[in-house]
C-alpha cells in the first residue's frame, strides 16, 4: 500500500518568488492536511481539504493557499516567498474526517528560501 | 497560552529504564488526543491514541490520559536507544481534522 506521497524534497528558492508543493494521499483517503514545521514554532496547522474543499484553515497569511482535485492529491501554493517561509511542509492524510484516526504523514518538503 | 505544551527536553535516560513524556492541554473539550514519534530528518509516524480517561497499553508503550487534568502522557517501558527521537503530543479539539501539536520532547535512550 504505497504511503503519503511528496514532491518534491527539497526546494530553494529567492524571496519574492512563489513555490508549489504536491502530495498524493494514500488511496481512499479523501483529507489531506498540510503542516508547517520550523525548530521554534514546532508543527503548526495550514489547512485541511476534504472532497476538494477547503474545511479548516490555520493563523497563516493569504499567501498561503492550497487546493484539491477529484482524486484527492493536494497542492499548497505560496505566493511572495520570504525568508521566513523557510520549513519542512508536511503533508498528512487521513480517512474521512474523522479526527479519531490520526494521520498518515508524507516525508514533507524542505523549502529553503534565501 | 499554547493549546498543547510539552518539556522539549532532552529527556535523558538509561537502556531498559522506563522513559516517562508528558503533555497539557488547554482546550476542556478536547476529544481525541495522539502521540507521534519523529526520528531526525524523518517525517512524524503515529504511535498511539488515546480517547478515554485511563491507560492505553501497546506493547511497550502506555499512554495516560486524565481530561480532569487535562493532561495525558507516554509510557516506554525497556526502553531502547532506537526509541531515541523526539515525541509529539497533538490534541484534536473536535475540530475535524485540525490538530494541536506540542513542541516535543526530544528522548535520548543510552546504552
Amino acid at each position: 500500500k504505497a504511503g503519503v506521497t511528496q514532491t518534491p524534497r527539497y526546494l530553494i528558492k529567492t524571496r519574492g518568488q512563489q513555490v508549489t508543493l504536491s502530495c498524493s494521499p494514500i488511496s481512499g483517503h479523501r483529507s489531506v492536511s498540510w503542516y508547517q514545521q520550523t525548530p521554534g514554532q514546532g508543527l503548526q496547522f495550514l489547512f485541511e481539504y476534504f472532497s476538494e474543499t477547503q474545511r479548516n484553515k490555520g493563523n497563516f497569511p493569504g499567501r498561503f493557499s492550497g487546493r484539491q482535485f477529484s482524486n484527492s492529491r493536494s497542492e499548497m501554493n505560496v505566493s511572495t516567498l520570504e525568508l521566513g517561509d523557510s520549513a519542512l511542509y508536511l503533508c498528512a492524510s487521513s480517512l474521512d474526517g474523522a479526527p479519531d484516526t490520526g494521520y498518515t504523514f508524507g516525508s514533507g518538503t524542505r523549502l529553503t528560501v534565501v | 497560552q499554547k493549546e498543547v505544551e510539552q518539556n522539549s527536553g532532552p529527556l535523558s535516560v538509561p537502556e531498559g529504564a522506563i522513559a516517562s513524556l508528558n503533555c497539557t492541554y488547554s482546550d476542556r473539550v478536547s476529544q481525541s488526543f495522539f502521540w507521534y514519534r519523529q526520528y531526525s530528518g524523518k517525517s512524524p509516524e503515529l504511535i498511539m491514541s488515546i480517547y478515554s480517561n485511563g491507560d492505553k497499553e501497546d506493547g511497550r508503550f502506555t499512554a495516560q490520559l486524565n481530561k480532569a487534568s487535562q493532561y495525558v502522557s507516554l509510557l516506554i517501558r525497556d526502553s531502547q536507544p532506537s526509541d531515541s527521537a523526539t515525541y509529539l503530543c497533538a490534541v484534536n479539539p473536535g475540530n475535524f481534522n485540525k490538530f494541536y501539536f506540542g513542541s516535543g520532547t526530544k528522548l535520548n535512550v543510552k546504552p
